[in-house]
């Protein structure tokens, strides 16, 4: 019953493939995330998805592109990958209440990571 | 945009001791911070939040306060523990940007036993 899956849980690969991480949510969330963290911990978003629609996308390089067949999966996917690639992926999921005059944006529900590696 | 800035990057307390972090945050329209708890080889985990219409808020031995006007919120944690050990993000967002948190660079809390 995980809230946020993802998959795999460790990838290796190496420079110049093409690879995908795919996340799912159980939790009827309408907006879902990925986020890289870096050797330093660093914590960025990446994307965001609201319904299905790209809300955010923050300065990430084209080769990177999320795919969100329907609500509950959002899917990452990496062509040409590089050595500063090398991070651990996080998707994350929330939901956005509408109330009166502004949205009520509830808390972010992380998944357990997907270590990437290039070689 | 906004930015965050979380000290120290590193607390190391003995077990029992209170553990307090600090953050900083730019953009005066974020109204939302959250702190996440990451354990080692897991997600960031949602801990406590609070809102820019609370001064403070506490949830057992964790508490979080918040100044608006100086734009700085803080993470209280007492009698700690060992299995209070990990990384701690604070964040920072505008309820109106649909969750686009921006996080700190991270606290690695370390308690000793």
């Amino acid at each position: 019953d995980t809230a946020v899956s993802q998959t795999p849980k460790y990838l290796v690969t190496q420079m110049g493939n093409d690879k995908s991480i795919k996340c799912e949510q159980n939790l009827g969330h309408d907006t879902m995330y990925w986020y890289k963290q870096d050797s330093k911990k660093f914590l960025k978003i990446m994307f965001s998805y609201n319904n299905k629609e790209l809300i955010i996308n923050e300065t990430v390089p084209n080769r990177f592109s999320p795919k969100s067949p329907d609500k509950a999966h959002l899917n990452l996917h990496i062509n040409s990958l590089e050595l500063g690639d090398s991070a651990v992926y996080f998707c994350a999921s929330s939901q956005a209440i509408s109330g009166r005059a502004h949205v009520d944006i509830n808390e972010q529900y992380f998944g357990p990571g997907t270590r990437l590696t290039v070689t | 945009g906004e930015n965050v800035e979380q000290h120290p990057s590193t607390l190391s307390v003995q077990e029992g001791d209170s553990a307090v972090i600090k953050c900083t945050y730019s953009d005066s329209a974020s109204n939302y911070f959250p702190w996440y708890k990451q354990e080692l080889g897991k997600g960031p985990q949602l801990i406590i939040d609070i809102r820019s219409n609370v001064g403070e808020k506490k949830d057992q031995r964790i508490a979080v306060t918040l100044n608006k006007t100086a734009k700085h919120f803080s993470l209280h944690i007492t009698e700690t523990q060992p299995e209070d050990s990990a990384v701690y993000f604070c964040a920072a967002s505008r309820d109106t940007n649909a969750g686009n948190s921006t996080f700190g660079d991270g606290t690695t809390l370390t308690v000793k036993p």
